[in-house]
Formats: structure tokens, C-alpha cells, sequence
């Protein structure tokens, strides 16, 4: 069965760097997002993405972030000058088509340490 | 805030047993739609159910869905231990967002 890969799956970065999380989205999915899940919390919402613009962003998509699908397989999300509460699990998820009345299929995250 | 809230936050059963857990939010949905999370690995999706729909049934899972109460829940019947993982209830209004709630944790004991 087709899945979402994300890389790495552990990074660690001084605070005030730039770090770019990877993920691979299902190849015939047209929709694709990111999330966060900070330790023991819940899984927030960051960002949706169709047809090369962000669809949808939350208050925690802030000008920090930024997302890219550099070629056809790609999906990055970048964190220009990270914080120390940026520490968190990334997830990537994407979707055949859009939310309504379609699942979403999850990688298994990269674990983003600031220190 | 759309955002889920899952009731229990923490449940234990032995193994048979069945497993009841709740999910209520606050505003109008399309759909809601039921992930588990096993340690340290990313979401699965396991059911989705519309608006429209009161009752949905997968396998050993059941969901209900009430929309005049804003709640839903996801019953796993016949437990195993397999089943030990978080479970989350996730909400969508418009637009391509979701919510996820805050998850309740089922331990399933040999």
C-alpha cells in the first residue's frame, strides 16, 4: 500500500537555524498538508496546500514557516529561524482530494529538536 | 475554536472487552472522522463518517454520530491487545482544515 515517507525522522538544531523537513506525498494525491504535535499535546493544524499555493494556514503558520513542492514528488516545510518552542513532531499528510469526505494519510513524522 | 474533545483521556480494559470512547465540538461539520496513533508513529485513518450519517460500522469499530448534540463515538468491540494506541476524533468545518482533539489513550490488557 502506498504511504507518506517524511525525512528525517529525528533532527536536531541549534536555535536561531534554519532547518527543512521532507516528506513524500502519495503520488496521486493532490492535497497535501502539515501538522504538528508538540509532546503530549494534540495535533495541530499548520498549513493545506493545492496546486502549488497554501490553501490554508493556521495563527501558527506564522512568516517562520514556509512551505514548497520543489518538484513532482516533494513537499517541504522550512522553519527560517527556529525557537525552542518549535520542538515538536512534524507530520505530513496528504489526500486524494480535498478534506471534505476524504481521509487523510499520515507519514510518521519527523522529530524536530531545538536546542 | 472547532477543536475535538475526546472523553475519556485515558482508558484501560482487559482484553475482550469492549472500548467506548467520546468526541464532542463545537461547531458545524461536513464530516468527522475517527485516526488511531500508535507510539511514536504518525496517524491512521479508520473511519470517516458524514454529516448525514448516524451510524457507521467497520470491522470491530462502530461509530455513532449526533449532530444535534455535536458528539460522536468510536466503539471497538472484542479488544486486543493490538488495539493499544491514542484515538483521535478529527473535525472539519470548511476549507481544507482539520481539528483533531486531544485523544484518548486505550490500554488494552493480555
Amino acid at each position: 500500500e502506498p504511504e507518506v515517507t517524511q525525512t528525517p525522522s529525528h533532527q536536531v538544531t541549534q536555535m536561531g537555524q534554519e532547518v527543512i523537513l521532507r516528506c513524500v506525498p502519495i503520488s496521486n494525491h493532490l492535497y497535501f498538508y502539515w501538522y504538528r504535535q508538540i509532546l503530549g499535546q494534540k495535533v495541530e493544524f499548520l498549513v493545506s496546500f493545492y496546486n502549488n499555493e497554501i490553501s490554508e494556514k493556521s495563527e501558527i503558520f506564522d512568516d517562520q514557516f514556509s512551505v514548497e513542492r520543489p518538484d513532482g514528488s516533494n513537499f517541504t516545510l522550512k522553519i527560517r529561524s527556529t525557537k525552542l518552542e518549535d520542538s515538536a513532531m512534524y507530520f505530513c499528510a496528504s489526500s486524494e482530494t480535498g478534506v471534505p469526505y476524504q481521509p487523510q494519510h499520515f507519514g510518521d513524522g519527523t522529530r524536530l529538536s531545538i536546542l | 475554536s472547532q477543536q475535538g474533545e475526546e472523553d475519556p483521556q485515558a482508558l484501560s480494559i482487559q482484553e475482550g472487552e469492549n472500548a467506548t470512547m467520546n468526541c464532542s465540538y463545537k461547531t458545524s461539520i461536513n464530516n468527522l472522522q475517527w485516526y488511531r496513533q500508535n507510539s511514536g508513529r504518525g496517524l491512521v485513518h479508520l473511519i470517516l463518517i458524514r454529516s448525514n450519517e448516524r451510524e457507521k460500522h467497520s470491522g470491530r469499530l462502530r461509530v455513532t454520530l449526533d449532530t444535534s448534540k455535536k458528539s460522536s463515538s468510536l466503539l471497538i468491540t472484542a479488544s486486543r491487545a493490538a488495539d493499544t494506541a491514542s484515538y483521535f476524533c478529527a473535525t472539519d468545518a470548511t476549507g481544507n482544515q482539520f481539528y483533531f482533539g486531544t485523544g484518548t489513550s486505550l490500554t488494552v490488557i493480555p
